[in-house]
């Protein structure tokens, strides 16, 4: 079975700039989320689809957008790119992710985005 | 405080030792816990998941779980130099958000 693909690997944007990032789930996994990796804060939690609504979101502002499509691959969005936005991110597929109870599924990592800001 | 904590490290162990790794959360409506592991410059890899408190084994890998005191563990036995990686300790929160610890980075010495 294929693991999860993101694109692009890498990408370098000037201040100001919008990304789009895109994510593919593992083939029958409904949930994808969404992850900022840096060195100072670690992973951080930026959203959650499952069955093309976001079911989940992190503190982040509102320049960070994302959804998804019927299919079950997801785009990330960042619009107004700041310096601090450069990083490793990473999204995260799941047959059904996590539920309101304190429960979720396995979570399979994709080889990431890593996005320079400059 | 942190909502996942975990020492930071580095933990250094030598090759054949028991590395264990260690990590606590705040949400007590936390019910899943997973354990990745990261090498340098790759993506978490998912080792280990534990739901209910006791012991889960997997190989050379056991994690433990004890809601009690909010805490969980991951043991290595029989540890390898390609072991040496960084080690995340992840709870879901309730409401629905997977939170990570910042890591703990165990070196295996052969």
């Amino acid at each position: 079975k294929a693991g999860v693909t993101q694109t692009p690997r890498y990408l370098i944007k000037t201040r100001g700039q919008q990304v789009t990032l895109s994510c593919s789930p593992i083939s029958g996994h409904r949930s994808v989320s969404w992850y900022q990796q840096t060195p100072g804060q670690g992973l951080q939690f930026l959203f959650e689809y499952f069955s093309e609504t976001q079911r989940n979101k992190g503190n982040f502002p509102g320049r960070f957008s994302g959804r998804q499509f019927s299919n079950s691959r997801s785009e990330m969005n960042v619009s107004t790119l700041e310096l601090g936005d450069s990083a490793l991110y990473l999204c995260a597929s799941s047959r059904t992710g996590t539920s309101g109870a304190g429960y979720s599924y396995e979570q399979y990592f994709g080889p990431g985005t890593r996005l320079t800001v400059t | 405080q942190k909502e996942v904590e975990q020492n930071s490290g580095p933990l250094s162990v030598p090759e054949g030792a028991i590395a264990s790794l260690n990590c606590t959360y705040s949400d007590r409506g936390s019910q899943s816990f997973f354990w990745y592991r990261q090498y340098s410059g790759k993506s978490p890899e998912l080792i280990m998941f534990i739901y209910s408190n006791g012991d889960k084994e997997d190989g050379r890998f056991t994690a433990q779980l004890n809601k009690a005191s909010q805490y969980v563990s991951l043991l290595i036995r029989d540890s390898q130099p390609s072991d040496s990686a960084t080690y995340l300790c992840a709870a879901c929160r309730q409401g629905g958000k997977l939170i990570f610890g910042q890591g703990t980075e165990l070196s295996v010495k052969p």
